[in-house]
């Protein structure tokens, strides 16, 4: 079972600012199967990011992904007031369980 | 446009069982497998398991097998999440999502939540 472990637990940024977030998985991840997403209280998981690289659509091109084996990294440019929320990373390796990390908390500063 | 529209709110006993359906539009119902996820209070999403709607087919995660049981009707592009023996830990927000495309999941339904409660 592959565990994503991310960091940080929580990050307090201003609007304007880069965000850098991390996610470690306990054995190597295809980074055809590394996916990152936004969720919003009260709201279902939405896709940013997939195949460790590529946006979903209609995400702006602040989001960016990056990474393989075991570490990824996803990256907001410069923080929009809407983009404060949870942000989880989730794998889908060869064989289920199929796993989200513990997600990161990015609050306003 | 595609949708998952899931069926509402439920409170359940102890021991009691419950059925969350999820509505699929908007694309080839039988395209995509379905999975299950669920999210308890505060915490991160699990993987519960997933239905192919063109075959039946069905894969579950162990910690969910004997007690979930996924189906789905064809004809009116919907799935079914059945999860039995309900207990006080499986107070949750469960959502189906479509996928995996290229690993992910690019649908999600709205959740549906279900609290057990004596």
């Amino acid at each position: 079972e592959i565990v994503l472990t991310q960091s940080p637990g929580t990050l307090s940024l201003s609007p304007g600012e880069r965000a850098t977030l991390s996610c470690r998985a306990s054995q190597s991840v295809s980074s055809r199967y590394l996916a990152w997403y936004q969720q919003k209280r009260g709201q279902a998981p939405r896709l940013l990011i997939y195949s460790t690289s590529s946006r979903a659509t209609g995400i702006p091109d602040r989001f960016s992904g990056s990474g393989s084996g075991t570490d990824f990294t996803l990256t907001i440019s410069r923080l929009e007031p809407e983009d404060f929320a949870v942000y989880y990373c989730q794998q889908f390796g060869n064989s289920p369980p199929y796993s989200f990390g513990q997600g990161t908390n990015l609050e306003i500063k | 446009q595609v949708h998952l529209v899931q069926s509402g709110a439920e409170v359940k006993k102890p021991g009691a069982s419950v059925n969350v359906s999820c509505k699929a539009s908007g694309y080839t119902f039988t395209a995509y497998y379905i999975h299950w996820w669920r999210q308890a209070p505060g915490q991160s999403l699990e993987w519960m398991g997933w239905i192919d709607p063109n075959t039946g087919g069905t894969r579950y995660a162990q910690n969910f097998q004997g007690r979930v049981t996924m189906t789905r009707d064809t004809s009116i592009s919907t799935v079914y999440m059945e999860l039995t023996r309900l207990r006080s830990d499986d107070t949750a927000v469960y959502y189906c999502a479509r996928g995996p495309n290229s690993g992910s999941f690019d649908y999600w339904g709205p959740g549906t939540l279900v609290t057990i409660s004596s």
